[in-house]
């Protein structure tokens, strides 16, 4: 079965930082790309950032990139989102779900997602 | 970027009855379309991708169709389990997109 498991969210300060990590078990990691998905509070679905199991191909949406970073830990089968600069718009639940990049591929597992709250 | 719409933005609809939601591309992505189900406090779910393949465990009331710009989620007769928000995306291309999603709740 597949498991997706967020961590890493809580309250930060405007200009904060966070490293967002999503642990995944029952499947090949490497044979995988997994993503990031955002959703603010009563709001509709946001894609983020996506990379490949074997960490060599990215994409960003286009509104995120230099603030934020993904990456991955084959050997822990884990994804990160390093987040900087944070915003009161980032404020979301971020949720990771599995894909692939190469190919025309649907999110079809996903977390249940870690809430970022940016404030002071 | 392509951009997703979705119609209606609420669906008012009474238990048993017929719900027809609908989705239009900005420009062509063949079949790589996909509908989610999400219930509150829960994350999203796929329901349909490839346009009208449902994913596994999803019961036949549900069902998809359309390409190109056009699609269409119908669910046969409501269920009080499928009230929830339907939200479709296209993965035809990088950046990935959802459209604004349809509520459906219960009339």
């Amino acid at each position: 079965e597949v498991q997706l498991v967020e961590s890493g969210g809580g309250l930060v300060q405007p200009g904060g930082s966070l490293r967002l990590s999503c642990a995944a078990s029952g499947f090949t990691f490497t044979s995988y790309a997994m993503s990031w998905v955002r959703q603010a509070p009563g709001k509709g679905l946001e894609w983020v950032s996506v990379i490949t199991g074997d960490g060599k191909i990215t994409h960003y949406a286009d509104s995120l990139k230099g603030r934020f970073t993904i990456s991955s830990d084959n050997s822990k089968s884990t994804v990160y989102l390093q987040v900087n600069s944070l915003r009161a718009e980032d404020t979301a639940v971020y949720y990771c779900a599995k894909t692939l990049v190469l190919q025309p591929t649907p999110f079809d597992s996903w977390g249940q997602g870690t809430l970022v709250t940016v404030s002071s | 970027e392509i951009v997703m719409t979705q119609s209606p933005a609420t669906l008012s609809v009474s238990p048993g009855e017929r719900a027809t939601l609908s989705c239009r591309a900005s420009q062509s992505i063949s079949s790589n379309l996909a509908w989610y189900q999400q219930k509150p406090g829960q994350a999203p779910s796929l329901l349909i991708y490839g346009a009208s393949t449902r994913a596994t465990g999803i019961p036949a009331r549900f069902s998809g169709s359309g390409s190109g710009t056009e699609f269409t989620l119908a669910i046969s007769s409501l269920q009080s389990e499928d009230f929830a928000v339907y939200y479709c995306q296209q993965y035809n291309s990088w950046p990935r997109t959802f459209g604004q999603g349809t509520e459906v709740e219960i009339k």
